[in-house]
């Protein structure tokens, strides 16, 4: 079955360092692959999309990878900041511009 | 930037009564939009694309005579709750794809808390 995992735990980390989170999914071949930040009691705010065909892609402290063979994303957040602290998702193009969402992983940055 | 609304933000109803949502595209046209639940700490669970002009087209497993999607215009869709129960209450996310030069990234609504009482 399909499947996209993210790390179910929180991350804990100082301000400053740098935040990894991962994304790795099972039985997709998706052209495009998503990261979405969402805050308590809010929709999603998209971050960077990185195609199947692009391996690193950077927007100011964001930096994401997507190993199409190890099915396997990173989500990279420089120079970490308290105001980073949400729930960040990825997601996976299933067709027709419809989303599947990971499930989560929660990010708290402690100044 | 496109910016999406919903409304209402949070809606308390009875059960066996019916609540509609609604979701607007505020500067821009939508012709799809997506309705997504989401359970507390769960994932968002896509469940119909609201085609503006036709009908919607619903994911497995969510029932098409209870989730009633109607997109009127190019800047709305509803969802009807029909016959809410308890096991509803949940959170409802609506979207829409960007624009012409980014249409795979999705703007999202702010959601609406459901409680079905």
């Amino acid at each position: 079955s399909q499947k996209i995992e993210q790390n179910s735990e929180a991350l804990n980390i100082q301000e400053g360092k740098t935040a990894t989170l991962t994304c790795n999914y099972t039985n997709y071949s998706p052209a495009y692959l998503q990261w979405y930040r969402q805050d308590p009691g809010r929709g999603p705010v998209f971050l960077l999309l990185i195609r199947e065909n692009e391996k690193e892609k950077r927007k100011e402290r964001l930096k994401v990878t997507f190993d199409t063979t190890l099915k396997q994303s990173l989500f990279h957040i420089t120079a970490s900041q308290p105001a980073d602290s949400a729930t960040y998702l990825c997601a996976l193009d299933a067709g027709f511009q419809k989303l599947v969402f990971g499930t989560g992983t929660r990010l708290l940055v402690s100044p | 930037g496109a910016v999406v609304s919903q409304h209402p933000s949070w809606v308390i109803c009875k059960s066996g009564t019916s609540v509609k949502i609604e979701c607007r595209s505020l500067d821009f046209q939508a012709t799809t939009m997506f309705w997504y639940r989401q359970f507390p700490k769960q994932s968002l669970m896509l469940m119909a694309t609201s085609n503006e002009g036709s009908k919607a087209t619903y994911e497995q497993g969510v029932e098409k005579d209870k989730f009633l999607i109607n997109h009127a215009s190019l800047t709305l869709s509803t969802l009807t709750v029909t016959s809410a129960h308890p096991e509803d209450s949940s959170f409802y996310i609506c979207s829409a794809p960007g624009l012409a030069r980014s249409p795979y990234e999705q703007y999202f609504g702010p959601g609406t808390r459901l409680t079905v009482t």
